[in-house]
């Protein structure tokens, strides 16, 4: 019950394209669900985070998609572009304050 | 200077040493964490304490200790290395913020390699 699978493992987009990124999980409990971008040599730093109270949040070219009755949410990368190259980890978390995260998506954007 | 840092950076070490990674912050927050990245395996929690006198146990704590020196210090020790101790290990903190309660905010992460 407290996994978190993300797929899929790595994507190769277009510039200019879509990136979709999709995350699920089993622990109705959870109620925080946040997205961590990773560039090499680094540690993962927040992109955006999204509660259950909402089905979508936006800011700029990044979209979380939330599905409470599937138990899915997903990250959508509009206008891809080769900045964004990175690997995006999906994580969820109830009231103990532990993120329970996703295996990674290795995420290359093709100029 | 970066809210979190973690020394050393880089470590070669042979099976049987002692090892500790370190962890400093001067984000002023209560929670810190250590994780291990594997590739393929995500983020696995090893530690995680709340305040100075609060640590718990993660998912993968086995083989690892840790010390909550003070509120801004948490260092991670591998009693005696292993092989399959060879990893990415990230330090994290945590506290309320403008963000919400739950963002983490990560150290550059020590490679250790175990020979």
């Amino acid at each position: 019950q407290q996994q978190v699978k993300q797929s899929p493992q790595s994507l190769i987009v277009q510039k200019g394209g879509i990136s979709i990124i999709n995350c699920a999980y089993e622990n109705t409990a959870f109620d925080y669900f946040p997205w961590y971008q990773q560039f090499p040599g680094k540690g993962p730093a927040l992109l955006i985070a999204i509660r259950p109270d909402v089905s979508e949040k936006k800011e700029g070219r990044f979209t979380i998609s939330f599905n409470k009755s599937a138990k899915q949410f997903s990250l959508h990368i509009m206008d891809s572009q080769p900045g964004d190259s990175a690997t995006y980890f999906c994580a969820a978390s109830g009231s103990n304050y532990q993120l329970i995260w996703g295996a990674g998506t290795k995420l290359i954007i093709k100029p | 200077d970066a809210d979190v840092t973690q020394t050393p950076r880089n470590r070669i070490t042979k099976t049987g040493k002692r090892i500790m990674l370190e962890c400093s912050q001067t984000k002023g927050h209560d929670r810190m964490y250590w994780y291990r990245q594997d590739p393929g395996l995500g983020l696995r929690l090893i530690y995680y304490s709340f305040d100075v006198k609060d640590i718990n146990k993660g998912e993968i704590s086995d083989g690892y200790s840790v010390s909550r020196q003070a509120q801004a210090k948490f260092s991670l020790s591998l009693e005696s290395a292993i092989p399959n101790q060879t990893a990415l290990y990230f330090c994290a903190t945590a506290g309320k913020g403008l963000e919400g309660t739950d963002t983490q905010y990560f150290g550059p992460g020590t490679r250790l390699t175990v020979l």
